[in-house]
């Protein structure tokens, strides 16, 4: 149980573009997902905390506007890079937090790694 | 300002011998305590956790300690095989609700056969 899948799980596409990765929770339902991004040889970076049904919470410095992110159901979280450059080219990774769990349950997905070129 | 800390970026052990990650924080908020697994081009993997009511917490080969005076926590695997070769990310969180963990760089284990 308590599986997170990512769709895609690469991608590559040129510069200027947009490029959605979705987030789902396929046996439980999540309130709550994260979004990370992940630098080469680098930790887990934290982007956005994505609540059911509400506006997603930026870190400092993550563009809000560059990176959209919708939590439209509790099994489902979408993250939109628009207007891509070669500088987000990374690899992405969101994590569910299931109803009614502790703080510290966080389950991952496999990742998307996107290449802008 | 890094609240969790993990200061060797790499590790090598032999196999069947015993390897240490360890990891440090400041934030004296944190209770709850969290050891990933990350192989290359996949999510993290949750491996074992310590709450902050306990010093040690032992599952099969894996066994955390955890010194809060000290603020320092250590993953022990026991005896280490070559599957266990991976980048371990320490994580931390505050139970305050809706908080994201907080991770270390991480530790890039490899054991040697």
């Amino acid at each position: 149980g308590a599986v997170v899948s990512q769709h895609p799980s690469w991608v590559i596409c040129k510069s200027g573009t947009s490029v959605k990765i979705e987030c789902r929770s396929l046996d439980f339902q999540a309130t709550t997902m994260f979004w990370y991004r992940q630098f080469p040889k680098q930790s887990l970076m934290l982007m956005a905390t994505s609540n059911e049904g509400s506006k997603a919470t930026y870190e400092q410095g993550v563009e809000k506007d560059k990176f959209l992110i919708n939590h439209a159901s509790l099994t489902l979280s979408t993250l939109t890079v628009t207007s891509a450059h070669p500088e987000d080219s990374s690899f992405y990774i969101c994590s569910a937090r299931p109803v009614l769990r502790a703080a510290d349950t966080q389950y991952f997905g496999p990742g998307t790694r996107l290449t802008v070129l | 300002d890094q609240q969790v800390k993990q200061n060797s970026p790499s590790l090598s052990v032999q196999e069947g011998r015993i390897s240490i990650l360890n990891c440090d924080y400041t934030n004296s908020m944190f209770d709850y305590f969290l050891w990933y697994k990350k192989y290359p081009a996949e999510g993290p993997t949750f491996l074992i956790s310590i709450s902050s009511i306990k010093d040690k917490n032992e599952d099969g080969r894996f066994t955390v300690f955890l010194n809060k005076s000290a603020k320092h926590l250590s993953l022990h695997i026991v005896p280490s095989q070559p599957g266990d070769s991976a980048v371990y990310f320490c994580a931390a969180s505050a139970y305050t609700g809706n908080t994201p963990l907080v991770f270390g760089k991480g530790t890039r284990l490899s054991v040697i056969a």
